[in-house]
């Protein structure tokens, strides 16, 4: 009921091209779906975030894409940048009432010059 | 802003010892985290503290106890280190209402021989 599931595990682009990173959770009162990005040495920054109300997020070069009916959202990053190289994870959270983010496993991206 | 802050950087113990991680946060929120950090397993909670005074368990709390000190610092301890206990630790803290958004520390590097 909790866990949120993230694919790939890694994943190579080239420079320009579009990088897909796919979540699937089972917690339907889950409300609120963050995509957290990390730099290595780093800890985790909020990259760009969802709710359920709405079917798709566009934040510059980052889209987010929810399908509430099949309690799915991936992230995608249009004209991908070698500085874009991270790792990604998918989370989700209840904004009332409940205290724990569930993160999924995470993403290795990079991003071929 | 220093956001959150977390000691050690990196520490190596030997099996059966213990320490203290320590964290603390400058931006008022109530609501603490301690996450370890595996490949392949993401970001996995250890331990929460929703407001001062209170502290829940998270997925993997074997092995670990915290401390909510008060508003500004909780710390996480390992009374006898295995070297299952081998990994990244993130200290974290939210925001509340709607956004929910984690602000992680920098890491702690823990190595258990």
């Amino acid at each position: 009921q909790q866990q949120v599931k993230q694919s790939p595990q890694s994943l190579i682009v080239q420079k320009g091209g579009i990088s897909i990173i796919n979540c699937a959770y089972e917690n339907t009162a889950f409300d609120y779906f963050p995509w957290y990005q990390q730099f290595p040495g780093k800890g985790p920054a909020l990259l760009i975030a969802i709710r359920p109300d709405v079917s798709e997020k566009k934040e510059g070069r980052f889209t987010i894409s929810f399908n509430k009916s099949a309690k799915q959202f991936s992230l995608h990053i249009m004209d991908s940048q070698p500085g874009d190289s991270a790792t990604y994870f998918c989370a989700a959270s209840m904004e009332n009432g409940g205290f724990k983010t569930i993160f999924g496993a995470g993403t290795r991206l990079f991003v071929k010059a | 802003n220093a956001g959150v802050t977390q000691t050690p950087k990196f520490q190596v113990l030997k099996t059966g010892q213990s320490m203290t991680l320590q964290c603390a946060q400058d931006m008022n929120h109530n609501s603490m985290y301690w996450y370890r950090q595996d490949p392949g397993m993401g970001l996995r909670l250890i331990y929460y503290s929703a407001s001062e005074g209170t502290t829940d368990k998270g997925e993997v709390p074997n092995g670990y106890n915290v401390s909510r000190l008060n508003k500004r610092e909780f710390s996480l301890r390992l009374e006898s280190a295995a070297p299952s206990q081998t990994s990244v630790y993130f200290c974290a803290s939210r925001t509340q209402g709607t956004g929910n958004t984690i602000y992680f520390g920098e890491g702690s590097w823990l190595t258990v021989v």
